[in-house]
């Protein structure tokens, strides 16, 4: 079980808005960026989101991200089927001598 | 363009010393604010990080796994190496080595990130 959580699995029709959610502490999202990968099946996970809410070059404005408190969030505008992936969230986390994190993981199904 | 390749054995005897190689092109291990780290995916499973090597030598390491890992650099072939000692059908995963850069105007580990993955390699531990 992940310090962070996602929710299992979201699903969406194409066209419509989907959100994924990440909760995690004070010694990780509360204190330090939030990144969210995208991997499709078979592939090695893509960087969507870094930095909370930046878009590294080449990625569409249809995703962005937002961070409150110890919460983070991806969401997804104008849904695709080539959305249809696993999505993670990662951060640094202070404690246990310090270390990248990742989240579970939200398997992404578009109807 | 940044890229990364790892390669290693695909298969490996419980108790084996696992050693794999990143060979990377399109930056220098040199530059500062640059790093190289491996992270691994059991099937099924989120990515979980292992180490880090920053571009002045420093290193870190999972903390639960420091005592298994070596993460070793060849700035002038363009390499990272990682070792893994004592390997157990539970580390079957596929290892990927990923490009970190450091953000601007931060400093500390925290402030890097994984932007560019390899294409991953499977290693399976079996006897």
């Amino acid at each position: 079980q992940s310090v962070l959580s996602q929710p299992p699995s979201a699903s969406a029709t194409p066209g419509q808005r989907v959100t994924i959610s990440c909760s995690g502490s004070g010694s990780n999202i509360g204190s330090n960026f939030v990144y969210w990968y995208q991997q499709l099946p078979g592939t090695a996970p893509k960087l969507l989101i870094y930095r909370n809410t930046e878009r590294p070059s080449g990625v569409p404005d249809r995703f962005s991200g937002s961070k409150s408190g110890s919460s983070a969030s991806l969401a997804i505008s104008g849904l695709r089927s080539e959305d249809e992936a696993d999505y993670y969230c990662s951060v640094w986390d202070d404690s246990l001598g310090g270390l990248w994190m990742f989240g579970g993981g939200t398997k992404l199904t578009v109807l | 363009q940044i890229t990364l390749k790892e390669s290693g054995p695909t298969l490996v005897k419980p108790t084996q010393t696992l050693t794999l190689t990143c060979t990377f092109s399109g930056f220098s291990l040199s530059t500062s604010g640059v790093g190289v780290g491996w992270l691994r995916q059991s099937p099924g499973k989120a990515p979980e990080w292992l180490a880090l090597i920053y571009w002045d030598g420093d290193k870190r390491y999972r903390s639960s796994l420091k005592s298994r890992l070596t993460i070793t650099k060849d700035t002038s072939k363009n390499q990272v190496v990682l070792t893994m000692t004592n390997m157990d059908p539970v580390d079957t995963a596929t290892y990927y080595c990923a490009h970190s850069i450091r953000g601007p105007r931060c400093s500390g580990s925290p402030c890097y990130y994984f932007d560019y993955w390899g294409q991953g390699t499977l290693v399976t531990v079996s006897s």
